[in-house]
């Protein structure tokens, strides 16, 4: 079984300062890794995702993610915040096979003020 | 035009009535699925089809059926609702396969009373 811990349930931050927001999951296979992100009131939209290949990975809207095999983690960083960023963000993994199934942590809120 | 579609945007209903939530997807793709987003925001799958097929089906009471007439749209009947039905429904799309991208809908918002 797999499962995903986003260890903070809520991150404020002020507007231009860089955020980081922690993913860590547990599978006893090889798994993809995904964040989404959900505006207020609205579905989820992809914001990157790692297959293979280079660890870092770079996604809409300016942010970037680099998975960590060796402690088992997919950090989402952005160098600089806007209040639009406001929103909360879900990290997901699913297995390397054919079944898509996601399963999602229990997702950051991002809070972005002036 | 909408990739994800979801109707209707809001249900209010009465406990023990049943109910009907309609997805249609025109991206094309094979597998169609459904969420629930609970209070907390917790995401979590409820089934999956793919070209009609029912190919994952989560621990969910056997009121929830899902049916699929064809591989645009995927439909959610619930039967004899209750208090704890109450949430988001999300019907999601992507191409087959773990590592695709799954295309959202904007959500089904249940109350139930």
């Amino acid at each position: 079984a797999q499962s995903v811990t986003q260890l903070d349930s809520q991150v404020p931050v002020f507007e231009e300062a860089p955020v980081e927001l922690r993913c860590n999951y547990s599978s006893s296979v090889s798994v993809y890794l995904f964040w989404y992100v959900q505006y207020p009131n609205q579905g989820l939209q992809l914001l990157l995702k790692y297959l293979s290949g280079s660890t870092l990975v770079k996604g809409i809207n300016g942010f970037e993610a680099e998975f960590n095999k060796s402690q088992t983690s997919f950090h989402l960083r952005k160098p600089s915040v806007h209040i639009s960023d406001t929103a909360e963000y879900f990290c997901a993994v699913s297995h390397t096979g054919t079944a898509s199934k996601l399963t999602f942590g229990t997702g950051t809120r991002l809070q972005v003020t002036l | 035009d909408t990739a994800v579609s979801q109707t209707p945007k809001y249900l209010v209903t009465q406990m023990g009535n049943d109910k009907s939530i309609k997805c249609e997807q025109n991206l094309g793709h094979d597998t169609m699925y459904w969420y629930k987003q609970d209070s907390k925001k917790f995401l979590k799958i409820m089934f999956s089809y793919n070209n009609k097929e029912l190919i994952i089906n989560e621990t969910v009471p056997n009121r929830f059926s899902p049916k699929s007439p064809d591989k645009a749209h995927l439909n959610l009947h619930i039967n004899s609702l209750e208090l704890g039905d109450s949430a988001v429904y999300f019907c999601a799309s992507s191409p087959l396969g773990s590592g695709e991208t799954q295309y959202f809908g904007p959500g089904t918002r249940l109350l139930v009373l």
